[in-house]
């Protein structure tokens, strides 16, 4: 079974550029989150779709981040325009259903610096 | 608030050392589920294990073995007879019955020495 697939892995930007990232999450899974990795820390919550819906995005800085999953399968996440700040790993995850408890099954994560 | 801490930062030991990676969360609810990721530097997450509040079993496999202490509010993981492929980050991580998210500790990075 294929994992979580994200792309570009690596991506250097100058800050106030724009940048966009890619996820296809698990075949079946209906809950796909996206995550901060700042380094040297844990994962942070950025947003989660239920299907095609967004469940939660409390800790989305709508300023500058939006996300979609038009059509309930792969999603975008985009930042424009960037900070150093959000020099991090963004991490794609997917679950069957955004039950308590479900496995989350992550990607290999899109490195950004921005410079 | 749920709150998950992870004292150690980094440890180092040697090839075949054991060694215990120690995890302490908090908590209001009484059904919550708590999960151990591994991180090589490729920068997957790698699932690990995932328990639930109810089973306070301690579990094995293989080289790795779990210890879940609910008066202690601890979830420690040990790995036996380590290997330089142990090396990574770990991370302990809760999810409350309330509320589906995943909250992760800061990490612990594992260096296996040859």
């Amino acid at each position: 079974e294929a994992g979580v697939a994200q792309s570009p892995r690596y991506k250097i930007i100058e800050k106030r550029q724009s940048v966009a990232f890619w996820c296809n999450p698990i075949s079946g899974h209906a809950t796909l989150y996206w995550y901060q990795q700042i380094l040297g820390q844990g994962p942070k919550l950025l947003i989660q779709f239920q299907n095609n819906g967004v469940v939660d995005d409390s800790q989305l800085p709508k300023d500058r981040f939006s996300a979609e999953r038009l059509k309930g399968v792969d999603s975008t996440l985009k930042i424009q325009p960037a900070k150093l700040e959000d020099s991090a790993v963004y991490l794609c995850a997917s679950s069957l259903e955004g039950e308590a408890g479900n496995t989350i099954y992550f990607g290999e994560g899109s490195w950004l610096t921005v410079v | 608030a749920q709150k998950v801490t992870q004292a150690q930062t980094e440890i180092s030991v040697v090839e075949k050392e054991d060694v215990t990676l120690d995890c302490v969360y908090e908590t209001r609810d009484t059904t919550y589920y708590l999960f151990w990721y591994k991180q090589p530097p490729s920068g997957e997450l790698v699932f690990l294990i995932r328990r639930n509040s109810f089973d306070e079993q301690n579990e094995i496999s293989g080289r790795y073995s779990w210890n879940f202490q609910k008066s202690t509010s601890s979830f420690n993981f040990t790995i036996t007879a380590s290997q330089v492929v142990d090396s990574a980050v770990y991370f302990c991580a809760l999810s409350e019955f309330r509320d589906d998210k995943i909250i992760f500790g800061k990490g612990t990075r594992l260096h296996i020495l040859p």
